[in-house]
Parts: C-alpha cells; sequence; structure tokens
C-alpha cells in the first residue's frame, strides 16, 4: 500500500515571502498522479495543483509550483509570493495508475498547516 | 464549475440511528469518493464508485454501506451509529482518471 508523508504539521511565513512544503511518499508503482490540495478554513478542499509521474517537468500554477523528485519520492510545494488568503491545510495526495480495489482513491498526507503572518 | 453539494454541514444523531449523508455532483462524472477526516489522520478513503449501481471498499469501510442508484448522487449510510464515527466526511467526484473535486463536508456528531 502506498503512504504519504507531511513532515511539517504546521508552517509559518511571513506575508510576501516564499515557503516550502513537504510530502515524500512511499509506493513500487511507476506510474501514478500526484496532487496538492488546499483545504481553507470553511472547509471546502480545493486543487491546487497536478502532477503526473510520467512527466518531468515540473507543474506550476501562477505562484504555486512543485519539486516533484521521482527518484527521491519527494513532492514539495512552493508557494511563493505568499498572500494571507493561502492561509489553510495544506494536504498532499497520491493515486495510482492502477485501477479497482480503491486504487481510484486518494491516499492523502496528514496535512500541514500553513500560517501566513501579516 | 464542478459542483459538488453535500445535503447538510452540521448533523448531530445518536448511537443506533441509521444514518444517511447525501452527495450530488453536477458535471456528469463516472467516479464518486466517500472520505472521513479526523485531526490527525488526514483523509481516509471509505467507500467509492465508478458506476451506478457499482461501489468498492476503500480503506476503512467497517461500519459504513454506499448506495448509488443515479449518476449525479452517492449516498453513505450508517447502519447504526457509534460514537466513533463522529467526524467530517467528505464526498468528492472526478471525471475517469482526473483530479477530484470536494464538497464542502457534513460534520457529523453521535452523541
Amino acid at each position: 500500500a502506498q503512504t504519504v508523508t507531511q513532515s511539517q504539521p504546521e508552517m509559518s511565513v511571513q506575508e510576501a515571502e516564499t515557503v516550502t512544503l513537504s510530502c515524500t511518499y512511499d509506493t513500487s508503482e511507476s506510474d501514478y498522479y500526484l496532487f496538492w490540495y488546499k483545504q481553507p478554513p470553511s472547509r471546502q478542499m480545493i486543487l491546487v495543483i497536478r502532477q503526473e509521474a510520467y512527466k518531468q517537468q515540473n507543474a506550476t500554477e501562477n505562484r504555486f509550483s512543485v519539486n516533484f523528485q521521482k527518484a527521491a519520492k519527494s513532492f514539495s510545494l512552493k508557494i511563493s509570493d505568499s498572500q494571507l488568503g493561502d492561509a489553510a491545510m495544506y494536504f498532499c495526495a497520491y493515486r495510482s495508475q492502477a485501477s479497482g480495489g480503491g486504487a481510484d482513491g486518494l491516499t492523502f498526507g496528514k496535512g500541514t498547516h500553513l500560517i501566513i503572518q501579516p | 464549475d464542478v459542483k459538488v453539494t453535500q445535503s447538510s454541514r452540521y448533523l448531530v444523531k445518536r448511537t443506533g440511528e441509521k444514518v444517511f449523508l447525501e452527495c450530488v455532483q453536477d458535471m456528469d462524472h463516472e467516479n464518486m469518493f466517500w472520505y472521513r477526516q479526523d485531526p490527525g489522520l488526514g483523509l481516509r478513503l471509505i467507500y467509492f464508485s465508478y458506476d451506478v449501481k457499482m461501489k468498492e471498499k476503500g480503506d476503512i469501510p467497517e461500519g459504513y454501506s454506499v448506495s448509488r442508484e443515479k449518476k449525479e448522487r452517492f449516498s453513505l449510510i450508517l447502519e447504526s451509529a457509534s460514537t466513533n464515527q463522529t467526524s467530517m466526511y467528505l464526498c468528492a467526484s472526478s471525471l475517469r482518471r482526473l483530479a477530484q473535486f470536494f464538497g464542502p463536508g457534513t460534520r457529523l456528531t453521535v452523541l
């Protein structure tokens, strides 16, 4: 079974600064998907960014980018120019390329609580 | 935009009651999922469905069942609610193997 580890329960960053959230995962598969989700205090989970394992290029969405290191099984999220609205729980998630037996579901890390200091 | 709605934001039930949590999505997605979220544990998959009347167990299906009679609706059923099922329940849907979109969640308290 796959596991996802977020080693930082909480991170704090000054507004306008850059912060990196860590995520590592364990899998024996070669093809899979990785995601970062954001859950603001309102509780609605929002997709931030997605990475396909077969793509070498790191995904980028505006101020959000990832550093995907497949050999190291690492998938960190970098948030540039942090804004107050970025304050939330951030979850790293893994999904298998295989199908059936729950493989379509996401395996989540335990989350990192990001605090933005004004 | 994809919209996933859940019937209640907050729900309080008594031990032993039968509880229905409803989820509806409006984007014709084949796949629908139920997760529970607990502090310090992240989200864990309970059940998912990849088609009408089809269901698959996730990581923690014990004490739960599901129903999918229509493509847009996926129900989570607690046959006899227990206090250890007090949690936040999140529904999600996806088109084929693309990213999942989540509903706002239902905070269930079982007394």
